[in-house]
C-alpha cells in the first residue's frame, strides 16, 4: 500500500522562475493539504485540497496556488519565486477521519 | 488564537538515556494530539495519536500523555538510541474543519 508520493524530491530554481510540485494520496484518501517547512521550523500551512476545490488557505500570497484532480493528486505552483521560498513543501493526505493524516517525504526547493 | 508550542527547543542527551519532550497547546475546540517523528529532510511519521480521552499512548520506545485540563502533552522516549537524533513535533488537530496546528518542534540529538 503506497504512501504519499512527492516529486520531485529536490529542485533548484532561479529567483523569478515558477515551479510546480506534485502530489499522489495515500490510496484510500481524498484530502490533500500542502505545508512549507522552513529550515528549524515547524511546518506552516499553505491550502487543502477536496472534491477537487481549495477547501482551507493559510497565510499565503497568490503567488502560491494548486489543483487537485479527479484522482485525487494535487499539483502546487508557485510563481515569481523568491529567495525567501527555498524550504521543504510537504504534502499530507486524509479521508476525513481523524487519525487518517499521512505526509509524504517532501520536495526540498532552493531558489537561488 | 490556536497555538502549540513546545519544549525544549533542542536537546542534547547521551545514548542510552530517557528524555522528555513538552507541547502546550491553546487549540479549541480540541479533536486529537499527534506527535511526529521528522529526520532531516524528511516528511514527518507518526508516533502516537490521542484524542480528548485518552491519558497515555505507547509506541515501542515512545509513550505519550496528555491532560486535556491544562492542554498539556508529554513525549517521553525511554532507553533513547543514536535513531532517535530527529525533530519531535507536537501537532493538534482542532475539531472544526480539517485544520492542524503545528509546534515548531524539538530537535533532538543523541550522542554516544
Amino acid at each position: 500500500d503506497a504512501g504519499v508520493t512527492q516529486s520531485p524530491t529536490h529542485l533548484i530554481k532561479t529567483r523569478g522562475q515558477q515551479v510546480t510540485l506534485r502530489c499522489s494520496p495515500k490510496s484510500g484518501h481524498d484530502t490533500v493539504s500542502w505545508y512549507q517547512q522552513a529550515l528549524g521550523q515547524g511546518p506552516q500551512f499553505i491550502f487543502q485540497y477536496y472534491e477537487e476545490e481549495e477547501r482551507q488557505r493559510g497565510n499565503f500570497p497568490d503567488r502560491f496556488s494548486g489543483h487537485q484532480f479527479p484522482n485525487y493528486s494535487s499539483e502546487l505552483n508557485v510563481n515569481a519565486l523568491l529567495l525567501g521560498d527555498s524550504a521543504l513543501y510537504l504534502c499530507a493526505s486524509s479521508f476525513g477521519q481523524p487519525y487518517g493524516y499521512t505526509f509524504g517525504s517532501g520536495t526540498r526547493l532552493t531558489v537561488v | 488564537k490556536n497555538q502549540v508550542e513546545q519544549s525544549p527547543q533542542s536537546l542534547i542527551i547521551l545514548e542510552g538515556k530517557n528524555c522528555t519532550l513538552q507541547c502546550n497547546y491553546t487549540v479549541s475546540p480540541f479533536s486529537n494530539l499527534r506527535w511526529y517523528k521528522q529526520d532531516t529532510g524528511r516528511g514527518p511519521v507518526s508516533l502516537t495519536i490521542m484524542t480528548f480521552s485518552e491519558n497515555t499512548k505507547s509506541n515501542g520506545r515512545y509513550t505519550a500523555t496528555l491532560d486535556a485540563d491544562t492542554k498539556q502533552s508529554s513525549l517521553h522516549i525511554t532507553a533513547s538510541q543514536l535513531s532517535d537524533s530527529a525533530s519531535y513535533i507536537c501537532v493538534v488537530r482542532g475539531r472544526t474543519g480539517n485544520q492542524f496546528y503545528f509546534g515548531t518542534g524539538t530537535s533532538l540529538t543523541v550522542i554516544p
